[in-house]
């Protein structure tokens, strides 16, 4: 069974410097997808970037980017220039083929506090 | 594109009643539904998988008699909690697939309250 594994349940980031959010995860299926998600206050999910397994160059989406490290089962979320609006819980999800049901898995999530 | 919308975005019911929440793709044909459970400070739990016409896959433990969902159209998936209790109370969010791409889209959750 897949494992995704966030293991920050807080962090502090002072607005404009640079944050990263720790994602793990296990799988022995070559092929799945990882995302990020952000959930503010609201409750809605809002997705942030996708990472493929077969992806050769790291997803960047604006001040968004995944660190990807596929030998060591790692997709940590780098976040630039932050933002007051950027504090909320942040999720690692993993999804598995579609042959094994397209289940999406997520981790425990981070809750990210930007200081001003 | 690609809305997601959930109907009631809260609902107050008694134990004992049942409540169903609507899922609507607003601008896209959904091959695949999920709806997950959210208690509060936790993560998102997968509770159940429905396809167009047919039989939804319930992750285990999820009660089937209790958790009724129907995927009546490519647009529309519903979850009945019936026979509500208070343990049932819980944020409930359903997300949609298209066929084109990997992407889930969610919707803006329902939070059930039984008293």
């Amino acid at each position: 069974a897949q494992k995704i594994t966030q293991t920050q349940p807080g962090m502090f980031v002072q607005e404009k410097e640079a944050v990263t959010l720790d994602c793990t995860y296990d799988t022995s299926d070559p092929s799945y997808g990882l995302f990020w998600y952000k959930q503010p206050s609201s409750g809605e999910m809002i997705f942030l970037i996708y990472q493929g397994s077969y992806d050769q160059q790291n997803a960047t989406e604006g001040r968004y980017s995944l660190n990807f490290q596929k030998a060591r089962k790692s997709a940590n979320l780098v976040i630039s220039a932050s933002q007051l609006g950027d504090s909320a819980m942040y999720f690692c999800a993993m999804r598995e083929p579609y042959y094994n049901n397209n289940d999406m898995r997520f981790g425990a999530g981070t809750r990210l506090t930007v200081k001003p | 594109g690609a809305v997601v919308s959930q109907h009631p975005s809260r609902v107050i019911c008694k134990s004992g009643t049942s409540v169903k929440i609507e899922c609507r793709s607003l601008d896209f044909q959904a091959t695949t539904m999920f709806w997950y459970r959210q208690f509060p400070k936790q993560s998102l739990m997968l509770m159940a998988t429905s396809n167009e016409g047919s039989k939804a896959t319930y992750e285990q433990g999820v009660e089937k008699d209790k958790f009724l969902i129907n995927h009546a159209s490519l647009t529309l998936s519903t979850l009945t909690v019936t026979s509500a209790h208070p343990e049932d109370s819980s944020f409930y969010i359903c997300s949609a697939e298209r066929d084109i791409n990997y992407e889930q889209y969610f919707g803006p959750g329902t939070r059930l309250t039984v008293t």
